[in-house]
């Protein structure tokens, strides 16, 4: 059975710093691994897609990258904002079409001004 | 403008009760499903629907629980009995196979059990 784990649960960090938020995985037969934002009370905004055969996506100050063989993903906030404050979380895809995603538990983010 | 939309926002019910709640996709999707939130637990998958029928379902998904899509659009999720464990965030989320692999969350519903 999958298991998804996200560390750290919790980071505060001052305006402007670059950050890592880590996420793994125990099984690598993946099909592909999300990243997720997830702000108090809200639904949740797909944030990068990569697929098994990719090792990076990048969007704007975000890059996600994915090494499937050891079971890693790591996401990359670059000149963190106090908007970039919310809960980050990976979900990774076993298998296409019907399968769903299992979820770490997040990571909860918060940028201070 | 987002994949989808759920209503409602928030349900309140009495243990035992049934609730259905409804999602409504924007555009063209083939595959949907249901993700529910326990308050400060993971996001955990219930069920995948294709083509009218039910693909795949978790544990979670036992015989209190049922999805249709009743009139080809709408599509809903019904717990029959109510239990104070099924309070949670409830989410559709659909896909547009072959368009991109992208799964997307609607708003949700919050389900308040008394």
């Amino acid at each position: 059975k999958q298991e998804v784990t996200q560390i750290p649960a919790a980071l505060s960090v001052p305006e402007g710093e670059n950050l890592v938020l880590n996420c793994s995985f125990t099984d690598s037969a993946i099909y592909n691994l999300q990243w997720f934002r997830q702000d108090p009370g809200k639904g949740l905004t797909s944030l990068l897609l990569i697929q098994s055969s990719q090792r990076e996506q990048t969007s704007g100050r975000l890059n996600a990258s994915l090494d499937k063989s050891s079971g890693r993903s790591t996401l990359y906030i670059a000149a963190s904002q106090p908007g970039d404050s919310a809960t980050y979380l990976c979900a990774v895809r076993s298998g296409g079409g019907a399968d769903g995603l299992t979820f770490g538990k997040g990571t909860h983010l918060i940028i201070q001004p | 403008e987002p994949e989808v939309t759920q209503t409602p926002s928030h349900q309140v019910t009495q243990m035992g009760q049934e609730v259905i709640l409804r999602c409504v996709p924007i555009s063209n999707h083939l595959y949907f499903y249901w993700y529910r939130q326990i308050l400060g637990q993971k996001v955990e998958f219930l069920v995948s629907f294709y083509n009218n029928e039910i693909s795949e379902k978790s544990e979670i998904f036992d015989d209190q629980f049922s999805v249709e899509r009743p009139d080809g659009s709408n599509f809903t999720l019904k717990i029959r009995s109510t239990k104070l464990e099924d309070s949670a965030m409830y989410f559709c989320v659909v896909w547009r196979f072959l368009a991109d692999d992208t799964q997307y969350f609607g708003p949700g519903t919050r389900l308040t059990v008394l």
